[in-house]
């Protein structure tokens, strides 16, 4: 079974820092990867994911991640936050092969803090 | 286009009561999935169907919950009887039926057990 752990439950940035949210993920397989945002009393939001070629990946509201085989990691960035910027983030690996192809195995998520 | 519409979006209910929540997927698409997320947890896969077929059920609590997909486009979760641990956000998303792809998620219906 594939598994995701996000490093840290709570990472508080200033405004105008960098963000770095940490995942890693275990896998049998070439993964799909996924990086969702949810804000307060919403549901979950694609902010970006990589499934093959480029390893780093641009997504909305000027976030990337960069996939590291080597490293089994998929960790989410941003160069200067913004305070809308506030909210949980969800890593997710997409297992593959089976029936069940297509479904996500999500982190324990990380809530981003960001102060004026 | 449209999102994935979900209904009610909150309820609260007695332990051993029954609820039933309601998912309208994208259009076209022919996967759709229920998820459970407990407060402070990431959500966790219920059932997922393709079309108006199950390919995965195992995390579903069988003794309790059920889900159908009729004619493969709406879903229906129910729960019954309701337990304080079932307090969650049930989140219905959709996709469509290659691996990688996107999935899309509704708002969720928030669930209180008391």
């Amino acid at each position: 079974a594939q598994s995701v752990t996000q490093l840290g439950s709570h990472v508080s940035v200033s405004e105008g820092a960098l963000v770095l949210l940490r995942c890693n993920y275990s896998s049998s397989v070439p993964p799909y990867l996924f990086w969702y945002v949810q804000y307060p009393n919403q549901g979950l939001q694609l902010l970006l994911k990589y499934t093959t070629g480029a390893t780093l990946v641009k997504g909305i509201n000027g976030f990337e991640a960069e996939f590291k085989k080597s490293e089994t990691s998929f960790h989410l960035t941003k160069p200067s936050a913004h305070m809308s910027d506030a909210a949980e983030y969800f890593c997710a690996v997409n297992e593959a092969g089976g029936t069940s192809y297509g479904k996500l195995t999500f982190g324990q998520g990380t809530i981003l803090t960001v102060h004026p | 286009e449209a999102g994935v519409a979900q209904s009610p979006r909150y309820k609260i209910i007695e332990k051993r009561q029954s609820v039933a929540f309601w998912c309208n997927p994208i259009s076209g698409h022919a996967t759709l999935y229920w998820y459970q997320q407990i407060l402070g947890q990431g959500p966790k896969l219920l059932i997922q169907f393709q079309n108006n077929g199950v390919v995965d059920d195992s995390q579903l609590p069988k003794d309790r919950f059920s889900a159908e997909r009729l004619k493969g486009v709406d879903s229906t979760l129910k729960i019954q009887p309701a337990k304080l641990e079932d307090s969650a956000v049930y989140l219905c998303a959709s996709s469509r039926q290659n691996l990688g792809n996107t999935i899309y998620f509704g708002e969720g219906s928030w669930l209180t057990v008391v």
